[in-house]
């Protein structure tokens, strides 16, 4: 059974530009998650799809960033514009059950110039 | 809110000697308790998990008990090998109140073992 993936692994741009992260669950795993880490700091909560609903965007930093999941597959999350801050790792992860164990991917390293 | 603070390292430890990663943790409902670990190059992989009080949680000859009354789930290796370096989260896992079940993550213990 293949994992989460995510593409792409490495993403360097510049303060303005817009980057696009992509991220396929497991098959059959209603429930999708982003986290980031920002250098130094913990991994935090980005939001919860829940089929391509959003069940939880509290972890949304600001109106820059967009996540989807049309058609309850795959889920994009777009950052526009890039700021500085936005530099770190984003991770996705899926779920078959809400409260069952979450299968990370190998994460986005996204570098913001 | 919720928060998990571990031991922030790194940790260097000769091959074979014990390990012990201290994290402890503060929630407002009944959590339940991880370790993750990233290899180099990887992604976050389930180490182990705990879900009530007392539960002891175990996988590759690493263990952490579920301690409910001092708050802590520590990691713990009797013997640790060179293929165990890696970076180590803590997290908890509790209902959001929005509907969520969100990990909530301790910034990481990098540890490396040296033969």
């Amino acid at each position: 059974e293949a994992g989460v993936t995510q593409f792409p692994s490495h993403s360097v741009i510049e303060k303005g530009q817009t980057v696009t992260l992509r991220c396929d669950p497991i098959s059959g795993h209603d429930n999708l998650y982003w986290y980031r880490r920002v250098m130094g700091k913990e991994i935090k909560f980005l939001l919860h799809f829940v089929k391509e609903s959003k069940q939880d965007e509290s972890g949304m930093p600001n109106n820059r960033f967009l996540a989807e999941r049309t058609g309850g597959t795959y889920s994009t999350l777009k950052v526009q514009p890039a700021e500085l801050e936005d530099s770190g790792v984003y991770f996705c992860a899926s779920s078959p059950n809400q409260a069952s164990e979450q299968y990370f991917g190998p994460g986005t390293r996204l570098t913001v110039t | 809110g919720n928060s998990v603070t571990q031991m922030e390292g790194p940790v260097t430890l000769s091959e074979e000697a014990f390990l012990t990663i201290n994290c402890t943790y503060t929630a407002t409902g009944y959590p339940s308790l991880f370790w993750y670990v990233q290899y180099p190059g990887e992604g976050l992989q389930l180490l182990l998990k705990a879900t009530k009080a007392d539960d002891k949680g175990s996988n590759k000859g690493f263990e952490a008990t579920y301690r409910k009354e001092t708050t802590s789930f520590h990691l713990e290796k009797g013997s640790v090998q060179v293929s165990d370096s890696a970076v180590y989260f803590c997290a908890l896992s509790d209902y959001s109140g929005a509907g969520s079940y969100q990990l909530t993550f301790g910034k990481g213990t990098k540890l490396s073992v040296i033969p």
